[in-house]
C-alpha cells in the first residue's frame, strides 16, 4: 500500500483564493520532503525541498510567498498555493526519502485547477 | 542540469514486444534509479543501479549502466498493456541531499 498519503488529488479553485495540499508519511517519519509541479507531459520539477523544523528551501525561480511550505510534524508537510492565478494550474507532488533507503516514496499527485 | 535525460520521448510498441528506453546524464554519479508514472499519478520506484554495477535484473525488467558514456537503458521484456505509463531516470550525485531531478520522460504505449 502507499506509503505517502496526498490530498486532495484534485481541486480546482477561483482566481484568488488559497489551496492547502497535505503529504503525510504513513508508517514512517520524514524529516525530508520533496514538492514537484509537473505540466502536462513534462517533466517534474522540483520546487522545494521541506525540512521539518525549519524552513524550506526553495529552488531557484520558485516564489517562497506564493508556495508556502510548512514541514511542522514528522509525519506532515504542507504546500499552500496562496492567491492562486490560473498558471498555477498544474499537477502536485510530493515525495519522501524513508529511513536510509536511498529511493523516493511519492504522493498521488494534487491536480490543481484554478479558474 | 544535473538530472537526467530520457530518449525517446514517446515509444509505441505492440504487446509481448520489448521496450527499451534511455538516459544520459552529465556528470559522475553515485546511482540511477528509474521510476515509472502511471497517467495522473505519482511516480512508483522502479529499480535502482550502483555506479559499480553494469546490470541489474528485477522480473521482466532489466537496467544497464555504462558510466564512461555516462548513459542507462531500462529494457521491459514481454510488455504488457499495464506496462503503458511514462518512465523517468534519475541519476543522483554525491552531496545531492537525497533530492531527486528529473527529465521529461519517455511515454511508454503498449497497445493490445
Amino acid at each position: 500500500g502507499a506509503v505517502v498519503s496526498q490530498h486532495p488529488s484534485r481541486v480546482i479553485c477561483k482566481s484568488g483564493t488559497s489551496v492547502k495540499i497535505e503529504c503525510r508519511s504513513l508508517d514512517f517519519q520524514a524529516t525530508t520532503m520533496f514538492w514537484y509541479r509537473q505540466f502536462p507531459k513534462k517533466s517534474l520539477m522540483l520546487m522545494a525541498t521541506s525540512n521539518e523544523g525549519s524552513k524550506a528551501t526553495y529552488e531557484q525561480g520558485v516564489e517562497k510567498d506564493k508556495f508556502l511550505i510548512n514541514h511542522a510534524s514528522l509525519t506532515l508537510s504542507t504546500l499552500t498555493v496562496t492567491s492562486a492565478h490560473p498558471e498555477d494550474s498544474s499537477f502536485y507532488i510530493c515525495s519522501a526519502p524513508r529511513g536510509a533507503e536511498e529511493k523516493l516514496f511519492f504522493g498521488s499527485g494534487t491536480q490543481l485547477s484554478v479558474l | 542540469s544535473q538530472q537526467g535525460e530520457e530518449d525517446p520521448q514517446a515509444l509505441s510498441i505492440q504487446e509481448g514486444e520489448n521496450a527499451t528506453m534511455n538516459c544520459s546524464y552529465k556528470t559522475s554519479i553515485n546511482n540511477l534509479q528509474w521510476y515509472r508514472q502511471n497517467s495522473g499519478r505519482g511516480l512508483v520506484h522502479l529499480i535502482l543501479i550502483r555506479s559499480n554495477e553494469r546490470e541489474k535484473h528485477s522480473g521482466r525488467l532489466r537496467v544497464t549502466l555504462d558510466t564512461s558514456k555516462k548513459s542507462s537503458s531500462l529494457l521491459i521484456t514481454a510488455s504488457r498493456a499495464a506496462d503503458t505509463a511514462s518512465y523517468f531516470c534519475a541519476p543522483t550525485f554525491s552531496g545531492s541531499a537525497r533530492q531527486l531531478t528529473f527529465g521529461s520522460g519517455t511515454q511508454l504505449t503498449v497497445l493490445p
